[in-house]
C-alpha cells in the first residue's frame, strides 16, 4: 500500500535559521507530490505541488521542494525561517494516473514546526 | 468568496449513537471529499462525491457513508459510533474530480467528533 513518511514530528527553530523537512514515499509508479500547511487555528493550505519537470518547485512564502525520484524523496526546504511560518506541514502524494485516484491524496503524519522569535 | 464552511465545529456523542456533519464546499466548486483526522495523524481519504454520487471510496467501513445534494453541499454520516471514530473531520471541494488530483483542494476547517 501507498504511504508517506515525514521524519520529524516536532522541529523547533530560531528566526533565520535554515529549515528542511524530511518526505518519503512508498510507491513505485508515477505520482503527483504535495505539500499542506496548517497554520494555528486555520485550514489546510496548499502550499506547493509537483507533477512533472523540474524536479525544483517553488511554492509560496519563499518555501520550495525537491523531487528525488531515487530516493523517493520530496524535502521542503527554506533559506531562513520567520515566527509566522509556525505551522503543521503535511506532505501529500496522489499516485497513479487521473483516471485512478482523482480524490485519494495520501498524507504523511505531519511535522509541527515552532520558530522562536 | 466564501470557502468551504463546516458543521459544527465540535460534537460531543456517545458510543452508538449517529452523527451527522455537514460542508458547503467553495463558491463554484462542485466535488466534495472528506478525510477523517484522528490525533497526532494526517488526513485519511473517506470518500468523494461528484454528481451526487459516491465516485471513490477510502478503507472505511459502511458505517460511514455521505450524500451530495443538487446545489453540491454534502454530508457525511457516521452510524454505531466507536471511541475510535473520535477525530477531526474534514471536507475538502474541487472544480471536478481532478481538482483533488491536481492538488486544488480547499479545505474547511474541520468538525471536531468526540466518542464518550
Amino acid at each position: 500500500a501507498q504511504s508517506v513518511s515525514q521524519h520529524n514530528h516536532h522541529v523547533i527553530l530560531s528566526e533565520a535559521a535554515s529549515l528542511e523537512l524530511g518526505c518519503n514515499y512508498s510507491y513505485g509508479g508515477t505520482v503527483n507530490l504535495f505539500w499542506y500547511v496548517q497554520y494555528p487555528g486555520q485550514h489546510l493550505q496548499l502550499l506547493l505541488k509537483y507533477f512533472s519537470g523540474d524536479p525544483l518547485v517553488k511554492g509560496i512564502k519563499g518555501f520550495e521542494a525537491e523531487f528525488i525520484k531515487s530516493k523517493f524523496s520530496f524535502n521542503l526546504r527554506k533559506p531562513s525561517v520567520q515566527w509566522s511560518d509556525t505551522a503543521e506541514y503535511f506532505c501529500a502524494v496522489n499516485a497513479g494516473d487521473y483516471g485512478g485516484s482523482q480524490g485519494n491524496l495520501i498524507f504523511g503524519k505531519g511535522t509541527k514546526l515552532s520558530v522562536k522569535p | 468568496d466564501a470557502g468551504v464552511t463546516q458543521s459544527p465545529t465540535h460534537l460531543i456523542k456517545t458510543r452508538g449513537q449517529q452523527v451527522t456533519l455537514r460542508c458547503s464546499p467553495k463558491s463554484g466548486h462542485d466535488t466534495v471529499s472528506w478525510y477523517q483526522q484522528a490525533l497526532g495523524q494526517g488526513p485519511q481519504f473517506i470518500f468523494q462525491y461528484y454528481e451526487e454520487e459516491e465516485r471513490q471510496r477510502g478503507n472505511f467501513p459502511d458505517r460511514f457513508s455521505g450524500h451530495q445534494f443538487p446545489n453540491y453541499s454534502s454530508e457525511l454520516n457516521v452510524n454505531a459510533l466507536l471511541l475510535g471514530d473520535s477525530a477531526l473531520y474534514l471536507c475538502a471541494s474541487s472544480l471536478g474530480p481532478s481538482g483533488s488530483f491536481i492538488g486544488e483542494l480547499f479545505f474547511g476547517e474541520g468538525s471536531r467528533l468526540t466518542v464518550l
